[in-house]
């Protein structure tokens, strides 16, 4: 049973770049929602989706966009990158966003 | 808007001991809580969670209680072992809401 699965696991990118982050969720599941994590501090939300649609979102700019496919993954673009966006982005799924969460390994977005 | 605590924030112990990992959220009108570990630098690992209506669950060696009159779930881990060691996370759902993740105990648990 394949978990969840995200690429790249690292990367560097320069202030102002563009950046797409990838997620397969778990076998069964239907809804993605993405974190980001900086150092030392817990995962901040940034948006759900579910369906193809985003569900919800979390206080994050509109540099912050996404998309989920028919087969359930989905991508995260983060466009004009500043230094601030460094961290550990995760990816989870559940089952129509209420059941159980599961974590990738995530991709650790380096900005230089 | 929900807000979650978590005390300790780190935590070193000796090999064998049993512990206790405390979280609280603020706002008491949850649908579920799951508990988490993390690694350095890695995903976080699901442990247990627990439904709204539930007072506690159980897999081998950690127990997870929920009050939510209270605002408070404890995560105890018993007969620690230095494998243990990683970075506890708690995460509150309100209903209809998305998780809202504590800053996490780190645990280091010495042989």
């Amino acid at each position: 049973d394949a978990g969840v699965t995200q690429s790249p696991t690292h990367l560097i990118k320069t202030r102002g770049q563009q950046v797409t982050l990838r997620c397969s969720p778990k076998s069964g599941h239907d809804t993605v929602s993405w974190y980001q994590q900086a150092l030392g501090q817990g995962p901040q939300f940034i948006f759900q989706y579910y369906e193809e649609e985003e569900r919800q979102r979390g206080n994050f700019p509109d540099r912050f966009s996404g998309h989920q496919f028919p087969n359930y993954s989905s991508e995260l673009n983060v466009n004009a990158l500043l230094l601030g966006d460094s961290a550990l982005y995760l990816c989870a799924s559940s089952i129509q966003g209420f059941g159980e969460l599961f974590f990738g390994e995530g991709s650790r977005l380096t900005v230089l | 808007k929900q807000e979650v605590t978590q005390i300790p924030a780190a935590l070193s112990v000796p090999e064998g001991e049993n512990l206790v990992l405390n979280c609280s959220f603020t706002d008491s009108a949850i649908y579920n809580l799951q508990w988490f570990r993390q690694d350095p630098g890695k995903g976080l690992t699901s442990l247990l969670l627990i439904q709204s209506s539930q007072r506690e669950q159980t897999s081998g060696r950690l127990n997870a209680s929920l009050d939510k009159s209270s605002g408070r779930s404890t995560l105890y881990i018993a007969a620690s072992q230095p494998g243990d060691s990683a970075t506890y996370l708690c995460a509150v759902r309100g209903w209809g809401q998305n998780f809202v993740f504590g800053p996490g105990t780190r645990l280091s648990v010495l042989p």
